[in-house]
């Protein structure tokens, strides 16, 4: 089953606004990854965050986490329509294992 | 081009036919991962291996499927006696043995099993 659970499921907004996309996830971890996936093709990694740190940077993506309540977002600012996308959370769990568990994704559409 | 590649990108079969898909990972990468991916869901894990050491399987990999990495390079999956329910993207990844397990995809094999 899946680690994650994402909201919201979808989203669209216009080019120049913000989306913010929220994970919560069942059980203990190393850190929490973002990818990104277009349409149809495989997944690229946006963003790491480790379990002991609380927000990262990397561009136009700012990503945070609270490990007590079991969530992490994703903010992108200045939204393009090339971000135009679906992204999942994954979670690199604590115990001794390397796979990554994926949530359910939100599709973001982001309009010209 | 140094990515990960899979092959094919696109598998149609009829239900119970034997498909096989193959995934070259990025060269260096000591570890490989498969996924199974259906509409409007996330990744699911099925296996991974650790140079050709074959060391987690998901219970979604019934005795019907079956992966190797006979050199530690590339990895081969194959389904036998193919079902509807088997139709989905089958994703690779890989990364390296150190780091922060930052995984790879390839982008895909989409199968239809008809």
């Amino acid at each position: 089953s899946q680690q994650g659970e994402e909201d919201p499921q979808a989203l669209s907004i216009q080019e120049g606004e913000n989306a913010t996309m929220n994970c919560s996830y069942k059980t203990s971890i190393n850190n929490l990854q973002w990818y990104r996936q277009n349409s149809g093709r495989g997944l690229v990694h946006l963003i790491l965050i480790r379990s002991n740190e609380r927000e990262k940077h990397s561009g136009r993506l700012r990503v945070t986490l609270d490990t007590s309540k079991k969530s992490s977002s994703l903010l992108i600012t200045a939204s393009r329509a090339a971000d135009t996308a679906s992204y999942f959370c994954a979670t690199d769990l604590s115990y001794n294992t390397d796979k990554l568990i994926f949530g359910t994704g939100t599709r973001l559409q982001v309009f010209p | 081009d140094t990515g990960v590649s899979q092959d094919p990108r696109h598998k149609i079969t009829k239900r119970g036919q034997n498909v096989t898909f193959r995934c070259d990972p990025i060269s260096e990468h000591n570890r490989l991962y498969w996924y199974r991916q259906t509409l409007g869901q996330g990744p699911e894990f099925l296996t991974y291996f650790q140079n050709e050491a074959q060391l987690e399987k998901s219970r979604l990999l019934s005795d019907r499927f079956s992966a190797e990495r006979p050199k530690g390079s590339f990895s081969t999956l194959e389904i036998q006696r193919t079902e509807q329910g088997d139709s989905a993207m089958y994703l690779c990844a890989s990364s390296p043995s150190l780091g922060q397990n930052i995984q790879y995809f390839g982008a895909g094999t989409r199968l239809s099993v008809l």
